[in-house]
């Protein structure tokens, strides 16, 4: 079964205390994309890679950093976390339907984090 | 900047009407749609995605795109209580992007 594994679901920490959310996929799939996702603002892409060792910044990229040492995983690290990075974030495995030309993103269980 | 707009609702729709959804896009260029269910606390799950002008129907659930005006659609026949959730319109932006809509909370009362 394809999965896309975030850890950990809940995470409560102080500012600046650097932490790493991981994700890792187990389909072998080229594109992931970090989200974040507020109230009233919707899913804003932070980070997305299109390969190993090949990432790249979305929209709101500022206060984090990510890696792609190899396929499978993809983390996302705050070197040194704020109260507005608190957030519901989101790791996903971007899935091209080429014959149509089409973007699926398949989502992975999610972060809630807090920073105090 | 191109943008995905979304009436936030909530929408609240009796149990076995349609629940009609709709969302406006900047790009006129975009070609690929997407609606996305999200529970709370869940991530979200695809429900269908459409590129051409038209309808297309899957279940219960219709999709309609009119590019001239540039809006997506999406309608929920014989509402159930559990189409409660939170729906979201994507627009593909390139190979690996697709830009958001904040989200209609849908609301099913029994």
């Amino acid at each position: 079964e394809a999965q896309v594994t975030q850890n950990p679901r809940y995470l409560i920490t102080v500012t600046g205390k650097k932490l790493t959310v991981t994700c890792s996929q187990n389909m072998n799939h080229e594109y992931m994309s970090w989200y974040r996702q507020d109230p009233g603002l919707g899913l804003r892409q932070i980070y997305y890679s299109m390969n190993v060792e090949v990432t790249d910044k979305g929209d709101v990229p500022e206060g984090y950093k990510v890696s792609r040492k190899e396929k499978r995983n993809f983390p996302l690290i705050l070197e040194s976390p704020s109260p507005n990075q608190t957030s519901l974030y989101f790791c996903a495995r971007i899935y091209m339907l080429l014959l149509r030309g089409n973007t699926e993103a398949f989502f992975g269980q999610g972060t809630r984090l807090t920073v105090v | 900047q191109k943008e995905v707009e979304q009436n936030s609702g909530p929408l609240s729709v009796p149990e076995g009407a349609i629940a009609s959804l709709n969302c406006t896009y900047s790009d006129r260029g975009s070609q690929s749609f997407f609606w996305y269910r999200q529970y709370s606390g869940k991530s979200p799950e695809l429900i269908m995605f459409i590129y051409s002008n038209g309808d297309k129907e899957d279940g219960r659930f219709t999709a309609q795109l009119n590019k001239a005006s540039q809006y997506v659609s999406l309608l929920i026949r014989d509402s159930q209580p559990s189409d409660s959730a939170t729906y979201l319109c994507a627009v593909r932006h390139s190979n690996y992007q697709l830009i958001w809509g904040a989200g209609t909370k849908l609301i099913i009362k029994p």
